[in-house]
């Protein structure tokens, strides 16, 4: 079946730096990627929908420019969390579109991101 | 997409039904009705979705209503393994509409 790929599973980094995660879809193309939020106890947050080969579209309130979404190829969207502080702390997951599966979405294993 | 609204949490036996109710009284024509679940610390797993008749495979069933303003997820014969927190999604079938907005859900705790 459709496997999305999310790496890397977890990461602790220093206040200002900056970290990039990677999904993968690992059998299918998917010109469509989506990225969630995610803070304990609440529920998913879509931050933003990448489209391979485009800008991506950020929803209402997410700074794109500490967010930055690459969708370079069919089988890769990465999302990189520029000078990072701890209130970007959270667990993030993406999603990918798959057209063949009869619900269109396969989802990550996520990524938690610790900034301390 | 229309908003749902679900109860924030239910208990169940294992080995017993569990029915999770979900109301989309806004919900268009056109638009499914999606359940996905989220273990705890992982994405969510896709469950079932429908239109506008009752669906069943082999993890659940969905029962809609005729009016569609309200559904019903029905785990058989919950186990342990299936506590975790379900989503009842309204979702248009095509442009922006294929984001998923995922809503507050419901957390299933499954009680031996």
């Amino acid at each position: 079946g459709a496997v999305v790929s999310q790496h890397p599973s977890w990461v602790i980094c220093k206040s200002g730096t900056s970290v990039k995660i990677e999904c993968r879809s690992l059998d299918f193309q998917a010109t469509t990627m989506f990225w969630y939020r995610q803070f304990p106890k609440q529920s998913l947050m879509l931050m933003a929908t990448s489209n391979e080969g485009s800008k991506a579209t950020y929803e209402q309130g997410v700074e794109k420019d500490k967010f930055l979404i690459n969708h370079a190829s069919l089988t890769l969207s990465t999302l990189t969390v520029t000078s990072a502080h701890p209130e970007d702390s959270s667990f993030y997951i993406c999603s990918a579109r798959d057209p063949d599966r009869r619900d269109g979405y396969t989802f990550g294993s996520g990524t938690r991101l610790t900034v301390v | 997409d229309a908003k749902t609204t679900q109860p924030t949490s239910m208990d169940c036996a294992e080995g017993r039904a569990a029915n999770l109710p979900c109301n989309h009284s806004t919900i268009s024509g056109n638009e499914y009705v999606y359940w996905y679940r989220q273990i705890h610390s992982q994405g969510p797993q896709y469950i079932i979705h429908g239109l506008k008749n009752n669906e069943t495979n082999e993890m659940a069933s969905l029962i809609i209503t005729e009016d569609r303003k309200s559904s019903t997820l029905i785990l058989p014969h919950a186990t342990l393994r299936d506590t975790a927190v379900y989503y009842c999604i309204v979702r248009g079938s095509g442009g922006s509409n294929y984001k998923l907005t995922f809503g507050k859900g419901t957390l299933l705790t499954v009680n031996p």
